[in-house]
């Protein structure tokens, strides 16, 4: 069984500063994709960033990137110049490649950009 | 917006009662995903299925039942209903290729309320 841990329930930054979210977890599989889920107030699940563990390259998009480490089993997400509407719940995701494609989620942590 | 649609987006009722959940996946999408977001359970991978027929199942209650249409749409029935059903309930769906290498995108959600 797979699980993802985020264990700082609550993040604080500064507008334009630079903020790193935390991710670790634990799977026996080699093949699997991981994910942040952005969740703002209006509780929309909005996908953030995707990494294949395949890939050695962190991916990034646009103020967001990763930092995938794949034997520490670390996914850290770092937002760049913050602003004040990526304040929200974000969630840390992994999901096997095989037919059992659920998401197994983290506990989620609130960031929160200050003006 | 995802291109995945939920109804209703409120739903109260009270204990004992049974309720139906509606989810329209994105065009194309063969795959819908339900989970359960909770405050003390988090974010919980319910059931998926895939055109129209059950691929996997996660922590979902006997009470709880889904089914996948021919034109793709899937419903969540919820019945004897307890207070700790309360949740929001999201809808996901994805591609899913024989790569199953898609990801979710989700809907908006529907807020249930058990009183």
């Amino acid at each position: 069984a797979q699980t993802v841990t985020q264990s700082q329930p609550e993040m604080s930054v500064q507008e334009a500063e630079t903020v790193t979210l935390s991710c670790t977890y634990d799977t026996s599989e080699n093949n699997y994709y991981l994910f942040w889920y952005k969740q703002p107030p209006s509780r929309q699940m909005i996908l953030v960033i995707r990494q294949e563990a395949y890939k050695q390259q962190n991916a990034t998009e646009n103020r967001f990137s990763v930092n995938f480490q794949k034997a520490a089993k670390s996914f850290s997400l770092k937002i760049s110049d913050s602003q004040l509407g990526d304040t929200a719940m974000y969630f840390c995701a992994l999901r096997y490649t095989g037919a059992n494609s659920k998401l197994t989620f983290g506990k989620g942590i609130t960031l929160s950009v200050r003006p | 917006d995802s291109g995945v649609t939920q109804t209703p987006k409120h739903l109260i009722t009270a204990t004992g009662q049974r309720v139906t959940l509606r989810c329209s996946p994105r065009s194309g999408d063969l795959s819908v995903y339900w989970y359960q977001q909770s405050l003390d359970q988090g974010l919980q991978f319910l059931i998926q299925y895939y055109n129209g027929e059950e691929r996997a199942k996660g922590n979902i209650l006997e009470r709880f039942s889904a089914q996948q249409f021919p034109d793709l749409h899937s419903e969540l029935n919820l019945s004897s209903l307890e207070l700790g059903d309360s949740a929001l309930y999201f809808c996901a769906s994805s591609e899913d290729t024989l790569l199953w290498t898609d990801t979710q995108y989700f809907g908006p959600g529907t807020r249930l309320t058990v009183l």
